[in-house]
């Protein structure tokens, strides 16, 4: 267990549906980044949150939008979704100096 | 996009053997960190080395980062059948916005250590 939890593990869900990917960062850090893991795309990231605010974005489609709430929680919301959305999606939590501790990873599957 | 490419994409070695994978990137860094993800699982952070820093150990793993050539390399030595996954480098962009720096990733290396 590596203190970031992500919920749900696998999804599947059907071409214009909506869906809310949940992440609890490891206590006490502050930064959650969002990725995007898919085979033709690799690693993509998407977007940080730092303490509630947003921080920076990524390649992040407008169908897509995350916050961050007051427990440092993390939603990401997909929407209007389409097959090619299909991917591992991770949340990470880091601390300002050090490596990024990842999640286990939100299967999507978009039919 | 992008920022680092890694070399080999796919690497295959006998038991014991020792490990080398290559990284390369585009931009000024603050630091450059190795990941490691067994298929469908979460990324492991390994390593980070910082943009002063020449070479690093820990453990097994050793990393070395040229940022004249804009480059690392992450050596697995006695490598074991447990080590087979995927390895990614990363790097942290030079410029700061007081958090934690978004992460740039490769395309990675699929090491398969056979026993």
């Amino acid at each position: 267990d590596s203190g970031v939890t992500q919920t749900p593990k696998h999804l599947i869900t059907a071409t214009g549906q909506r869906v809310t990917l949940r992440c609890s960062p490891r206590s006490g850090d502050l930064s959650v980044y969002w990725y995007q893991q898919s085979l033709d795309q690799g690693l993509q990231f998407l977007i940080q949150y730092y303490n509630g605010e947003e921080r920076a974005k990524g390649n992040i489609l407008e169908r897509f939008s995350a916050q961050q709430f007051p427990d440092l929680h993390s939603e990401l919301n997909l929407s209007s979704l389409e097959l090619g959305d299909s991917a591992l999606y991770f949340c990470a939590s880091s601390v300002a100096t050090g490596g990024y501790t990842f999640g286990s990873g939100t299967r999507l599957t978009v039919v | 996009s992008q920022q680092g490419e890694e070399d080999p994409q796919a690497l295959s070695i006998q038991e014991g053997e020792n490990a080398t994978m290559n990284c390369s990137y585009k931009t000024s860094i603050n630091n450059l960190q190795w990941y490691r993800q067994n298929s469908g699982r979460g990324l492991v952070h390994l390593i980070l080395i910082r943009s002063n820093e020449r070479e690093k150990h820990s453990g097994r793993l050793r990393v070395t980062l040229d940022t004249s050539k804009k480059s690392s390399s992450l050596l697995i030595t006695a490598s074991r059948a447990a080590d087979t996954a995927s390895y990614f480098c990363a790097t942290a962009g030079a410029i700061s916005s007081g958090s934690a720096r978004q992460l740039t990733f490769g395309s990675g290396t699929q090491l398969t250590v056979l026993p």
